[in-house]
């Protein structure tokens, strides 16, 4: 099956950028989705099909795709970013879903 | 907009089937429908999906205990999770599904403990 890898845990100050990191074999050919879940909170989508975002959500956050990494990347980090970030992807070849392991992000 | 809101027992018994229901409100059930679960500390797990037509997928690792079903004239699809233990205890979300639009609707998720 196809193993999502995300480090635990990430920190950023307020005002820097935060860089988030999602490992698969070939991820560059599959869409890929970022969930961000505040503490008690269902997960939020906030990158789409690797770099698109849904009504709503700022442009400090952004993705990208390519080779055997994809990356959310959030601009200007605000104490409100503080949560944990999961990657997704929709495995074609199996035709299940696949949920990274989440990154908890901290705003130092 | 459409929303999504999760329902069923709080608490089962070990070995029995977990039963859960998503009602879908404000919009078409035609789409792909998945069900998540995180047990407490922990990430999330995709136990399947159903389309409104009623193919479905289930994770391999839950597959022989999986049940999804959907009743259009409701706009609501459903969850059967059988012989359950303390390890199936955890917060359920149902969501909309899409493989290029990701799950862009979650419901807000609803406990389950599985405990005699």
């Amino acid at each position: 099956s196809f193993v999502l890898a995300q480090p635990p845990s990430a920190s950023v100050a307020p005002g820097q950028t935060a860089t988030i990191t999602c490992g698969g074999n070939n991820i560059g050919r599959k869409s890929v989705h970022w969930y961000q879940q505040k503490p008690g909170q269902a997960p939020v989508l906030v990158v789409y099909d690797d770099r698109d975002r849904p009504s709503g959500i700022p442009e400090r956050f952004s993705g990208s795709n390519s080779g055997n990494t994809a990356t959310l990347t959030i601009s200007r980090v605000e104490a409100g970013d503080e949560a944990d970030y999961y990657c997704q992807v929709w495995e074609s070849s199996s035709d299940h879903v696949v949920f990274g392991g989440g990154t908890q992000l901290s705003v130092l | 907009q459409v929303q999504l809101q999760e329902s069923g027992p709080g608490l089962v018994k070990p070995s029995e089937t977990l039963s859960l229901t998503c009602i879908v409100s404000g919009g078409s059930i035609s789409y792909y429908w998945s069900w998540i679960r995180q047990p407490p500390g922990k990430g999330l797990e995709w136990i399947g999906y159903i389309h409104y037509t009623g193919s479905t997928k289930y994770n391999p690792s839950l597959k022989s205990r999986v049940t999804m079903s959907v009743d259009t004239s409701k706009n609501q699809f459903s969850l059967k999770l059988s012989s359950v233990t303390a390890a199936d205890t955890a917060l359920y979300y149902c969501a909309r599904s899409d493989w290029k639009m990701g799950l862009d609707v979650w419901g807000l998720g609803t406990t389950v403990t599985v405990s005699s």
